[in-house]
Parts: structure tokens; C-alpha cells; sequence
């Protein structure tokens, strides 16, 4: 049964330390999603990926977050500095023939 | 811009009962429309997608319609059990042939035994 993973499941830190939120797409997907959730905010798209390169990063603040994929395994989404308004629970989708299969999410708090 | 709106936000049924979730989008010009599930503490699960051109999918309890002219979709759930409390969340591409989407705000659903 073919999943997305997602390391690690929680993660509290400082405000000021740098955070790696880290994705395993399903083998064979060709695109890749980064997403913030927040119960303000809702659901935001931060970045994508098709074929491993950036297509849109358009919804990520970039003075501190960078989103990159060194290989078709893995997608690696990081913050730094991280603040506490980056306190949200961030997705990792992979997606094939329109359907995006989620992650179970980083639930990420900033102190 | 489009915008995705859901209506309503919570609802609370008994078990058993047949019921209906609401999906607006201010922008016609969609492609598909997708329906997921979300859990509380997980990832969101597609349920259904429909394409354009369809008016309407099934997946075994679940219907879920499209009419593009007055931009909306329903979700239809047949005999409600209490495993279906969850949040429902439908979803449109941004823009026309795009892959990243626009999530609505979602409908949290109780289902009681």
C-alpha cells in the first residue's frame, strides 16, 4: 500500500532555529505539493513541483522558507529562521493523473 | 480570483441519515472538482473527482454532482454512519490545466449513533 511519509510527525522548537520538514512522495508521482494548514488560514499551497523542479513557490515566504527536491525520493521543505507565526500543520502531497495523495502532515510548533 | 466557499461549516446528524455538503467557486472556468476527507490529526484523502465534462461520480455511499454554469458541487452521503465524521474540504484548480488547487474551508461532520 503506497503512502507518503512525512519526518517527523511533531517537531517544537525556539523561534530563531532552523527547521527540515522532509517528504517521501510515492514512487512514480511526478508531481509534489507543500501545504500549511491552520485553522485561520485554512489550507495554502507554499510550493510544486513537477518532475523535481520548482514550478511555483509563489505561496512561501522566501526571506526564510526554501522548499527543494535532491531526488525523486525525497522533498524537503525548511524555515529558517522559524517564528512562532510558523506554528501549522505542513503537508507534503504527491500527485498522479490529477489526484494528490497527503501526507500525514508535520505538526509544527514555534515558541 | 477564484474563491472556494462551503457551506455549512459543521453539522451534526444522527446516524442513518442521508445528507448533503455544498461547495461554491466564483470562477466557471474549472476543469475538475475534487472532494477530499480529512481526519481529525491526518492527511486529507481524495474521495471523488469529477471531471468538466461529467455532471456527476459515485463511489459507493458517496455522489458527488458538478454544475460549472452556477458554480457548485455537492457531495450526497447515503445512510450516514458515525465512521464518516470526519471534514469534508472540495477543491478546483487554481487556473485552467494546473495541477495546484484551491482548497475550500471545509464542512466538519458529526455523525452520532
Amino acid at each position: 500500500d503506497a503512502r507518503v511519509t512525512q519526518t517527523p510527525r511533531h517537531k517544537v522548537t525556539e523561534m530563531g532555529q532552523e527547521v527540515t520538514m522532509r517528504c517521501q512522495p510515492i514512487l512514480g508521482h511526478n508531481t509534489v505539493f507543500w501545504y500549511r494548514q491552520t485553522m485561520m488560514q485554512g489550507l495554502e499551497l507554499l510550493a510544486y513541483f513537477r518532475n523535481r523542479a520548482p514550478l511555483d513557490d509563489s505561496g512561501m515566504p522566501k526571506d526564510r522558507f526554501s522548499a527543494e527536491m535532491p531526488d525523486a525520493t525525497l522533498a524537503t521543505l525548511k524555515i529558517q529562521p522559524s517564528e512562532p507565526r510558523d506554528s501549522a500543520v505542513y503537508f507534503c502531497a504527491s500527485g498522479f493523473n490529477e489526484t494528490q495523495y497527503f501526507g500525514p502532515g508535520t505538526r509544527l510548533l514555534v515558541l | 480570483k477564484q474563491e472556494v466557499t462551503q457551506i455549512p461549516a459543521a453539522l451534526s446528524v444522527p446516524e442513518g441519515e442521508n445528507l448533503v455538503l455544498n461547495c461554491s467557486f466564483t470562477d466557471s472556468a474549472i476543469y475538475n472538482l475534487q472532494w477530499f476527507r480529512q481526519d481529525p490529526g491526518k492527511g486529507l484523502t481524495s474521495l471523488l473527482l469529477i471531471q468538466s465534462s461529467q455532471r456527476e461520480q459515485t463511489s459507493g455511499r458517496l455522489n458527488a454532482s458538478l454544475d460549472k454554469s452556477s458554480g457548485r458541487s455537492t457531495l450526497y452521503i447515503a445512510a450516514s454512519q458515525p465512521g464518516d465524521s470526519a471534514t469534508y474540504l472540495c477543491a478546483v484548480p487554481r487556473s485552467y490545466n494546473t495541477d495546484k488547487l484551491i482548497f475550500g474551508t471545509g464542512t466538519r461532520l458529526q455523525v452520532f449513533p
